[in-house]
């Protein structure tokens, strides 16, 4: 079954600091997303992407944040100045064009740590 | 928005007995909720889900049931299992492509 990979798997950062984190969709989806789950709580929407540009930002995706799809196959999320409660797991997903049988495939996730 | 209310947040079976956890949501619009199983440190896992113009659906030991007029929609998981053990999230979106609103999760404990 095709998988969404997502790179590192865990990354430790300053506060301060930039970090970007890496996604490869499946090759037919068309619709790209990153959620967010900080520890214990519940999977947060950040933004969704089609057609090369964002379809949907929640609140949470302020300045700080920005995707983009470099490219063709990447997609990644960009945060340019991080701060202590960006500490989460960040998950990005991707879903086929159309009602295909599949839903949401959610990537295996990356663990940010800002410290 | 859509706001999605899960209850509840723990719950602890016995093997074998059944388990079921309760959602309800906020915007009529809504018409397609999948259910996700995360275990610990690992991605959220679609189990089931369910389109509004069915109110039931069945996959084994799983279904799930909705109540449009009602605006909730609920998870069932018949004898269950230890390996059940993990924490489910309710969702709640307008259309598969779309952004999906998820509950609070429920972590299920199933008590040997």
């Amino acid at each position: 079954e095709p998988e969404v990979t997502q790179t590192p798997s865990h990354q430790v950062t300053q506060m301060g600091q930039e970090v970007i984190l890496r996604c490869v969709p499946i090759s037919n989806h068309l619709y790209f997303y990153w959620y967010r789950q900080i520890l214990g709580q519940k999977v947060e929407f950040l933004v969704s992407f089609y057609n090369n540009e964002i379809s949907e930002k929640s609140e949470i995706f302020d300045d700080q944040f920005s995707v983009e799809r470099p490219d063709g196959s990447n997609f990644t999320l960009k945060i340019r100045s991080t701060k202590l409660e960006d500490s989460a797991m960040y998950f990005c997903a991707s879903t086929p064009p159309g009602q295909g049988l599949y839903g949401y495939t959610f990537g295996s996730g990356t663990r940010l740590t800002v410290v | 928005g859509e706001n999605v209310e899960q209850h509840p947040s723990t719950l602890s079976v016995q093997e074998g007995d059944s388990a079921v956890i309760k959602c309800t949501y906020s915007d009529s619009a809504s018409n397609y909720f999948p259910w996700y199983k995360q275990e610990l440190g690992k991605r959220p896992q679609l189990i089931i889900d369910i389109r509004s113009n069915v109110g039931e659906k069945k996959d084994q030991r799983i279904a799930v049931t909705l109540n449009k007029t009602a605006k909730h929609f609920s998870l069932h998981i018949t004898e269950t299992q230890p390996e059940d053990s993990a924490v489910y999230f309710c969702a709640a979106t307008l259309n598969r492509d779309d952004k999906i609103i998820f509950g609070k999760g429920t972590r299920l404990h199933i008590l040997p």
